[in-house]
């Protein structure tokens, strides 16, 4: 199947500093990508909907201002947390839309002390 | 689309087949069943998808009921590496339409 990586898979950083995700894909082009975030021993929740060329669609709770998103190529999507707290530690987990079914990066774990 | 409920957790012994079921039974005509699995501090991965006639692929086999009312994903040989959340998804087949993901069963292959 397509291939989506994800980097870095791991990260720590102080409060108030700022983290950038990338996710790509590697063998495809994706005018859509989704950015997911998963508590633990919770689900997946999606935060917002990336579309090459346009501004990301949040969804309801999620602020904007705080996760940068960025789609400026078919090939690559950013998620920035802003002034990242302890609250925002989590897993964040990219995926790429296919023709029929989504490619799932291999996530994130972000860590904010 | 369509919610699905399926059982928190299951165990099956190594190299037996693990038979998942999954209830949608407010399934729409034009959504298709998806099965992902997450293996722990993974991201998902995608097993299986069908519409109504039952699939087969290296990975798995699903099984969807006439009414299309429920289906079971079947592992026909677990390994320890099966170990995961598997997540049954009926959404429809559009491009650039997400997935929404429930609380899954959570999968245990025991030695």
């Amino acid at each position: 199947g397509a291939v989506v990586s994800q980097h870095p898979s791991r990260v720590i950083c102080k409060s108030g500093t700022s983290v950038k995700i990338e996710c790509r894909s590697l063998d495809f082009q994706a005018t859509t990508m989704f950015w997911y975030r998963q508590f633990p021993k919770q689900s997946l929740m999606l935060m917002a909907t990336s579309n090459e060329g346009s501004k990301a669609t949040y969804e309801q709770g999620v602020e904007k201002d705080k996760f940068l998103i960025n789609h400026a190529s078919l090939t690559l999507s950013t998620l920035t947390v802003t002034s990242a707290h302890p609250e925002d530690s989590s897993f964040y987990i990219c995926s790429a839309a296919g023709n029929t079914e989504a490619f799932f990066g291999q996530g994130t774990r972000l860590t904010v002390v | 689309d369509a919610k699905t409920t399926q059982p928190p957790s299951m165990d099956c012994a190594e190299g037996r087949a693990a038979n998942l079921p999954c209830n949608h039974s407010t399934i729409s005509g034009n959504e298709y069943v998806y099965w992902y699995r997450q293996i722990h501090s993974q991201g998902p991965q995608y097993i299986i998808h069908g519409l109504k006639n039952n699939e087969t692929n290296e990975m798995a086999s699903l099984i969807i009921t006439e009414d299309r009312k429920s289906s079971t994903l079947i592992l026909p040989h677990a390994t320890l590496r099966d170990t995961a959340v598997y997540y049954c998804i009926v959404r429809v087949d559009n491009y650039g339409q997400n997935f929404v993901f429930g609380p899954g069963t959570r999968l245990s292959v025991l030695p």
